[in-house]
C-alpha cells in the first residue's frame, strides 16, 4: 500500500459527459501528479501541483483541468469525453519537487467512455 | 528533449533464469533514475532507483547500476521467480521547466514460467 487513494477504481460513461477522478496523496506530501496509462500514448504525465499551486502542465488536453484544494487532496476534471480518452490515471505523490524524490502511486482510475 | 528507451518485450523466462532488461536514456541535466514495476490490475509500485552516477539502485534482488558514460540504468536479476511476473517501467526524473515528472519508457512485459 502506498498511502496514495484514488477514487473512483472504475468509470463508465458515455460520450460528451464530465467526470471528476480524485486523489488523496500520502501524508505530507505536498506534490502530486496526475499521469494517464494508454496502449497507444504509454504513461505521460499530466499535471503537477504542489501545495495547491499549478506546478507544471504535461501532454494535458484543454478539455481536462485539475485542482489541489487546501488539504492537498487533488481532482482532475475530464470533460466533452471522446472514445480516446478511455485509460488509466494514475495520481502520484511525493515530499516536494526535487528530482531525488520518490513518486508514489495510487492504484488508479479507469476510465471508459462508451 | 528528455526520454527513456526500454528494451521491447515480452521477455520470457524460465524460473531460477537471469533477467537482464535493457534501458538507456537522454537528458539534459542531471537525472534521477527509476524502475517502477506494475503486476496485473495494480498500480505501480516503485522497485528501486539511483540518484547520481555509480549509484546502485538495489531491492528484491534486482539491481540497477547508473551509467553515465554509456546514459544506462539496465535492470538485473540473478533468479527469477514466478512471482516476478509483471511489466517493468524505466524511468528518470529530470529537473527542467520547475519540474520532476518523471519520463517514462514503453514498459517491457516479463513472464517468468515455471
Amino acid at each position: 500500500d502506498s498511502g496514495v487513494t484514488q477514487t473512483p477504481k472504475h468509470l463508465i460513461t458515455a460520450t460528451g459527459q464530465r467526470v471528476t477522478l480524485r486523489c488523496s496523496p500520502r501524508s505530507g506530501d505536498l506534490s502530486v501528479y496526475w499521469y494517464q496509462q494508454s496502449l497507444d500514448q504509454g504513461l505521460q504525465f499530466l499535471i503537477q501541483y504542489y501545495n495547491g499551486e499549478e506546478r507544471a502542465k504535461g501532454n494535458i488536453l484543454e478539455r481536462f483541468s485539475a485542482q489541489q484544494f487546501p488539504d492537498l487532496h487533488s481532482e482532475l476534471n475530464l470533460s466533452s469525453l471522446e472514445l480516446g480518452d478511455s485509460a488509466l490515471y494514475f495520481c502520484a505523490s511525493s515530499p516536494g519537487t526535487v528530482v531525488t524524490d520518490t513518486q508514489y502511486f495510487g492504484p488508479g482510475t479507469r476510465l471508459t467512455v462508451l | 528533449g528528455d526520454s527513456v528507451t526500454q528494451m521491447e518485450g515480452p521477455v520470457t523466462l524460465s524460473e531460477e533464469a537471469f533477467l537482464t532488461i535493457n534501458c538507456t536514456y537522454t537528458a539534459t541535466g542531471y537525472p534521477s533514475l527509476f524502475w517502477y514495476v506494475q503486476y496485473p490490475g495494480e498500480g505501480l509500485q516503485l522497485l528501486l532507483k539511483a540518484t547520481k552516477a555509480d549509484d546502485k539502485g538495489s531491492n528484491k534482488g534486482f539491481e540497477a547500476t547508473y551509467r553515465k558514460e554509456t546514459t544506462s540504468f539496465h535492470l538485473e536479476k540473478g533468479s527469477v521467480q514466478v512471482s516476478d511476473s509483471a511489466v517493468y517501467f524505466c524511468a528518470l526524473s529530470d529537473y527542467g521547466g520547475a519540474t520532476n515528472k518523471l519520463i517514462f519508457g514503453t514498459g517491457t512485459l516479463l513472464a517468468v514460467q515455471p
